[in-house]
Protein backbone atom coordinates (compact mmCIF):
# COMPACT_ATOMS: atom_id res chain seq x y z
CA UNK A 1 0.00 0.00 0.00
CA UNK A 2 1.74 3.49 -0.87
CA UNK A 3 1.62 6.06 1.68
CA UNK A 4 1.89 9.52 1.50
CA UNK A 5 3.79 11.76 3.55
CA UNK A 6 3.92 15.52 4.12
CA UNK A 7 6.14 17.39 6.05
CA UNK A 8 5.86 19.33 7.86
CA UNK A 9 2.23 19.45 9.55
CA UNK A 10 2.57 23.06 10.09
CA UNK A 11 4.52 25.44 8.82
CA UNK A 12 4.77 29.32 9.24
CA UNK A 13 5.37 31.96 6.89
CA UNK A 14 5.00 35.80 6.33
CA UNK A 15 3.41 37.28 3.49
CA UNK A 16 5.02 37.64 0.41
CA UNK A 17 7.53 34.93 1.40
CA UNK A 18 8.26 31.68 -0.75
CA UNK A 19 6.75 28.60 0.48
CA UNK A 20 7.25 24.87 -0.25
CA UNK A 21 5.67 21.72 1.17
CA UNK A 22 6.91 18.56 0.82
CA UNK A 23 4.97 14.97 -0.07
CA UNK A 24 7.17 11.74 -0.10
CA UNK A 25 5.25 8.39 -1.63
CA UNK A 26 6.18 5.30 -0.27
CA UNK A 27 7.01 3.96 -3.73
CA UNK A 28 7.09 4.91 -6.93
CA UNK A 29 3.96 7.09 -8.18
CA UNK A 30 5.61 8.38 -11.56
CA UNK A 31 3.77 11.78 -11.53
CA UNK A 32 0.11 10.56 -10.69
CA UNK A 33 0.15 13.36 -7.70
CA UNK A 34 -2.30 15.91 -7.05
CA UNK A 35 -2.18 18.66 -4.55
CA UNK A 36 -5.53 20.56 -2.51
CA UNK A 37 -6.03 23.04 -1.17
CA UNK A 38 -8.31 23.64 1.95
CA UNK A 39 -9.78 26.25 3.33
CA UNK A 40 -11.83 26.43 6.83
CA UNK A 41 -15.25 25.52 5.87
CA UNK A 42 -14.55 24.85 2.51
CA UNK A 43 -14.31 21.56 0.46
CA UNK A 44 -10.53 20.50 -1.11
CA UNK A 45 -10.03 22.65 -4.01
CA UNK A 46 -7.96 20.64 -6.91
CA UNK A 47 -4.73 23.19 -7.19
CA UNK A 48 -2.21 21.04 -9.20
CA UNK A 49 -2.28 17.87 -11.11
CA UNK A 50 -0.21 14.92 -12.63
CA UNK A 51 2.44 16.51 -10.42
CA UNK A 52 2.91 19.62 -12.51
CA UNK A 53 -0.01 21.30 -14.12
CA UNK A 54 -1.80 23.75 -12.10
CA UNK A 55 -5.54 23.70 -12.32
CA UNK A 56 -7.22 26.11 -14.48
CA UNK A 57 -8.59 28.97 -12.42
CA UNK A 58 -5.69 29.14 -9.68
CA UNK A 59 -3.12 31.41 -9.32
CA UNK A 60 0.40 30.86 -11.37
CA UNK A 61 2.42 31.70 -8.15
CA UNK A 62 1.46 28.26 -7.42
CA UNK A 63 3.76 25.13 -8.88
CA UNK A 64 4.04 21.49 -8.23
CA UNK A 65 7.56 19.58 -9.44
CA UNK A 66 9.09 16.18 -8.76
CA UNK A 67 8.55 12.33 -9.68
CA UNK A 68 8.74 9.21 -8.36
CA UNK A 69 8.70 9.43 -4.89
CA UNK A 70 9.38 12.94 -4.08
CA UNK A 71 7.13 15.54 -4.67
CA UNK A 72 7.15 19.90 -3.70
CA UNK A 73 4.30 22.32 -4.21
CA UNK A 74 5.87 25.56 -4.16
CA UNK A 75 3.73 28.58 -3.74
CA UNK A 76 5.67 32.26 -4.45
CA UNK A 77 5.24 35.22 -2.86
CA UNK A 78 2.67 33.84 -0.10
CA UNK A 79 -1.04 36.08 -0.63
CA UNK A 80 -3.13 36.27 2.54
CA UNK A 81 -5.62 34.18 0.64
CA UNK A 82 -2.87 31.08 0.42
CA UNK A 83 -2.74 30.33 4.43
CA UNK A 84 -4.78 27.20 4.24
CA UNK A 85 -4.02 23.35 4.76
CA UNK A 86 -2.55 21.62 1.61
CA UNK A 87 -2.79 17.80 0.76
CA UNK A 88 -1.04 15.72 -1.80
CA UNK A 89 -3.23 12.72 -3.38
CA UNK A 90 -2.53 9.58 -5.35
CA UNK A 91 -4.03 6.15 -6.48
CA UNK A 92 -2.78 2.99 -5.10
CA UNK A 93 -1.94 1.62 -8.38
CA UNK A 94 -3.74 2.89 -11.90
CA UNK A 95 -6.40 5.64 -11.93
CA UNK A 96 -7.78 3.53 -14.72
CA UNK A 97 -8.22 0.24 -12.90
CA UNK A 98 -10.89 -0.97 -11.32
CA UNK A 99 -10.81 0.12 -7.72
CA UNK A 100 -9.29 3.50 -8.25
CA UNK A 101 -8.42 3.74 -4.53
CA UNK A 102 -7.44 7.26 -3.41
CA UNK A 103 -4.63 7.84 -0.70
CA UNK A 104 -4.15 11.51 0.62
CA UNK A 105 -1.00 12.56 2.78
CA UNK A 106 -1.84 13.86 6.28
CA UNK A 107 -1.84 17.70 4.77
CA UNK A 108 0.24 20.80 5.46
CA UNK A 109 -0.90 23.54 7.20
CA UNK A 110 0.67 26.65 5.85
CA UNK A 111 -0.10 29.71 9.12
CA UNK A 112 0.55 33.22 9.05
CA UNK A 113 3.54 34.32 10.67
CA UNK B 1 -20.81 24.51 -14.77
CA UNK B 2 -20.42 21.14 -12.47
CA UNK B 3 -21.71 21.08 -9.90
CA UNK B 4 -22.04 18.12 -6.99
CA UNK B 5 -24.99 19.20 -4.47
CA UNK B 6 -25.05 17.00 -1.49
CA UNK B 7 -28.01 16.10 0.96
CA UNK B 8 -29.01 14.02 3.92
CA UNK B 9 -26.69 14.66 6.54
CA UNK B 10 -27.18 15.78 10.67
CA UNK B 11 -27.33 14.15 13.85
CA UNK B 12 -28.01 10.46 14.69
CA UNK B 13 -28.03 8.51 17.40
CA UNK B 14 -25.08 6.08 17.59
CA UNK B 15 -26.58 2.62 15.98
CA UNK B 16 -28.67 4.55 13.57
CA UNK B 17 -29.25 4.85 10.05
CA UNK B 18 -28.36 7.59 7.37
CA UNK B 19 -28.55 7.93 3.68
CA UNK B 20 -26.40 10.84 1.92
CA UNK B 21 -27.50 11.96 -1.65
CA UNK B 22 -25.44 13.65 -4.18
CA UNK B 23 -27.04 15.32 -6.95
CA UNK B 24 -24.90 15.96 -9.80
CA UNK B 25 -25.09 18.43 -13.37
CA UNK B 26 -22.96 19.57 -15.83
CA UNK B 27 -21.00 16.45 -17.44
CA UNK B 28 -22.16 13.28 -18.34
CA UNK B 29 -22.54 11.98 -15.02
CA UNK B 30 -23.06 7.96 -16.22
CA UNK B 31 -19.26 7.91 -17.75
CA UNK B 32 -17.73 9.15 -14.17
CA UNK B 33 -16.73 6.99 -10.99
CA UNK B 34 -17.84 8.77 -8.16
CA UNK B 35 -15.83 8.66 -4.58
CA UNK B 36 -16.95 9.22 -1.18
CA UNK B 37 -14.37 11.02 1.58
CA UNK B 38 -15.14 12.31 4.54
CA UNK B 39 -13.16 14.37 7.00
CA UNK B 40 -13.36 14.17 10.86
CA UNK B 41 -13.33 17.17 12.75
CA UNK B 42 -9.72 19.22 12.59
CA UNK B 43 -8.53 16.27 10.72
CA UNK B 44 -7.48 14.82 7.14
CA UNK B 45 -8.88 13.61 4.37
CA UNK B 46 -10.47 9.70 4.24
CA UNK B 47 -11.83 7.66 1.41
CA UNK B 48 -14.91 6.12 2.23
CA UNK B 49 -16.04 4.68 -1.20
CA UNK B 50 -15.92 4.70 -4.60
CA UNK B 51 -18.60 3.16 -7.39
CA UNK B 52 -18.24 2.59 -10.87
CA UNK B 53 -19.72 4.86 -13.59
CA UNK B 54 -22.44 2.13 -14.45
CA UNK B 55 -23.11 0.97 -10.93
CA UNK B 56 -22.27 -2.46 -11.14
CA UNK B 57 -19.01 -2.17 -9.25
CA UNK B 58 -18.17 -0.55 -5.59
CA UNK B 59 -15.16 -0.36 -3.39
CA UNK B 60 -15.59 0.51 0.09
CA UNK B 61 -12.49 1.68 2.55
CA UNK B 62 -11.02 2.70 5.68
CA UNK B 63 -13.44 2.03 8.90
CA UNK B 64 -16.82 2.31 7.63
CA UNK B 65 -16.43 -0.78 5.26
CA UNK B 66 -19.02 -3.43 6.09
CA UNK B 67 -21.66 -0.74 7.09
CA UNK B 68 -22.09 1.73 4.17
CA UNK B 69 -23.19 0.88 0.69
CA UNK B 70 -22.83 3.11 -2.21
CA UNK B 71 -25.55 3.44 -5.02
CA UNK B 72 -26.16 5.33 -8.12
CA UNK B 73 -28.94 6.38 -10.27
CA UNK B 74 -27.65 7.34 -13.62
CA UNK B 75 -31.56 8.03 -14.47
CA UNK B 76 -31.67 10.97 -11.90
CA UNK B 77 -27.71 11.71 -11.95
CA UNK B 78 -27.55 11.06 -8.62
CA UNK B 79 -24.83 8.92 -6.08
CA UNK B 80 -26.27 8.00 -2.62
CA UNK B 81 -23.91 6.79 0.33
CA UNK B 82 -26.23 4.80 3.15
CA UNK B 83 -24.46 4.61 5.92
CA UNK B 84 -25.43 1.63 8.66
CA UNK B 85 -24.59 1.38 12.47
CA UNK B 86 -23.13 4.75 13.06
CA UNK B 87 -20.40 5.23 15.56
CA UNK B 88 -20.06 8.99 17.63
CA UNK B 89 -16.36 8.36 15.49
CA UNK B 90 -18.17 8.47 12.06
CA UNK B 91 -18.89 12.39 12.88
CA UNK B 92 -17.50 14.16 9.94
CA UNK B 93 -18.17 16.16 6.95
CA UNK B 94 -18.71 13.77 4.27
CA UNK B 95 -17.86 14.76 0.27
CA UNK B 96 -18.84 13.38 -2.69
CA UNK B 97 -16.23 14.18 -5.73
CA UNK B 98 -15.87 13.17 -9.62
CA UNK B 99 -12.45 12.13 -10.74
CA UNK B 100 -10.80 13.72 -13.36
CA UNK B 101 -6.91 11.88 -14.34
CA UNK B 102 -5.62 10.56 -11.07
CA UNK B 103 -7.24 13.82 -8.59
CA UNK B 104 -10.69 14.74 -8.28
CA UNK B 105 -11.48 18.15 -9.83
CA UNK B 106 -14.74 18.73 -8.32
CA UNK B 107 -16.75 18.25 -4.90
CA UNK B 108 -19.76 18.32 -3.24
CA UNK B 109 -20.15 21.19 -0.92
CA UNK B 110 -19.55 18.76 1.96
CA UNK B 111 -22.89 16.98 4.49
CA UNK B 112 -21.83 17.01 8.09
CA UNK B 113 -22.75 14.20 9.80
CA UNK B 114 -22.74 14.36 13.79
CA UNK B 115 -23.19 10.91 15.63
CA UNK B 116 -24.28 11.61 19.20
CA UNK B 117 -26.54 10.94 21.56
Amino acid sequence: EIVLTQSPAIVSFSPGERATLSCRASETIYTYLTWYQQKPGQPPRLLIWDASNTAPGMPARFSGSGSGTDFTLTINSLEPEDFAVYYCQCHQGSSRKWPPVLTFGGGTKVEIK
Amino acid sequence: QVYLMQSGGGVVQPGRSLRLSCAASGFPFSTYPIHWVRQAPGKGLEPVAVISSDGDNQHYLGSMKGRVTVSRDNSRNMVYLQMNSLRPDDTAVYYCGKPSGSGLDHWGQGDLVIVSS
